[in-house]
């Protein structure tokens, strides 16, 4: 257990609904970060958040927004959705802005866009 | 920006030889490598992970060769186990860039 939880596990939704993914950090941890990953795909990243501020963005969609708040939780928010969409999210978190440090995984969320 | 491309794609051994994933990185500021095993369905885990300082790093059956000059680190798993089987990424990183570049990913497989 890497100390970084994830809400919901899975999610099925259908085209053109909107979602909001959640994660919460391992505590002490100032940093998040939200990647995607597809069927048999590697990892993608989308977006980074240090100490409410965002400090990275990826290959991120429009469609797709986050924030950190004051007690650090994140969330993703997905609009507009799209078969296409269907795939894990995982956040990770770690204690320090910068990217030369271990990320720790949540368990991810599952979505499944029909 | 970075580009990490990792391989193979898929790697099949025997139980007890030697496996080894190469990656190559274009970033030559990048300097941070780390390795993550991600079993199916599961969170990837960091396993290893080598600074720039440094040209080689082990800890136990796994270790980690960087060459700078190259632009390219491996891992390398020896005396292989059906438990290392699981998809395997590499990824580069900067500390003032503030985002992980992962490659595409190997998936071993440890035949017993």
């Amino acid at each position: 257990d890497s100390g970084v939880t994830q809400t919901p596990k899975h999610l099925i939704t259908a085209t053109g609904q909107r979602v909001t993914l959640r994660c919460s950090p391992r505590s002490g941890d100032l940093s998040v970060y939200w990647y995607q990953q597809s069927l048999d795909q590697g990892l993608q990243f989308l977006i980074q958040y240090y100490n409410g501020e965002e400090r990275a963005k990826g290959n991120i969609l429009e469609r797709f927004s986050a924030q950190q708040f004051p007690d650090l939780h994140s969330e993703l928010n997905l609009s507009s959705l799209e078969l296409g969409d269907s795939a894990l999210y995982f956040c990770a978190s770690s204690p320090v802005a910068g990217a030369s440090y271990e990320q720790y995984f949540g368990p991810g969320t599952r979505l499944t866009v029909t | 920006g970075e580009n990490v491309e990792q391989h193979p794609s898929t790697l099949s051994v025997q139980e007890g030889d030697s496996a080894v994933i190469k990656c190559t990185y274009s970033d030559s500021a990048s300097n941070y490598f780390p390795w993550y095993k991600q079993e199916l369905g599961k969170r990837p885990q960091l396993i290893i992970d080598i600074r720039s300082n440094v040209g080689e790093k082990k800890d136990q059956r796994i270790a980690v060769t960087l060459n700078k000059t190259a632009k390219h680190f491996s891992l390398h798993i020896t005396e292989t186990q059906p438990e290392d089987s699981a998809v395997y990424f590499c990824a580069a990183s900067r500390n003032n860039f503030n985002k992980f570049y992962f490659g595409s990913g190997t998936k071993l497989n440890v035949k017993p």
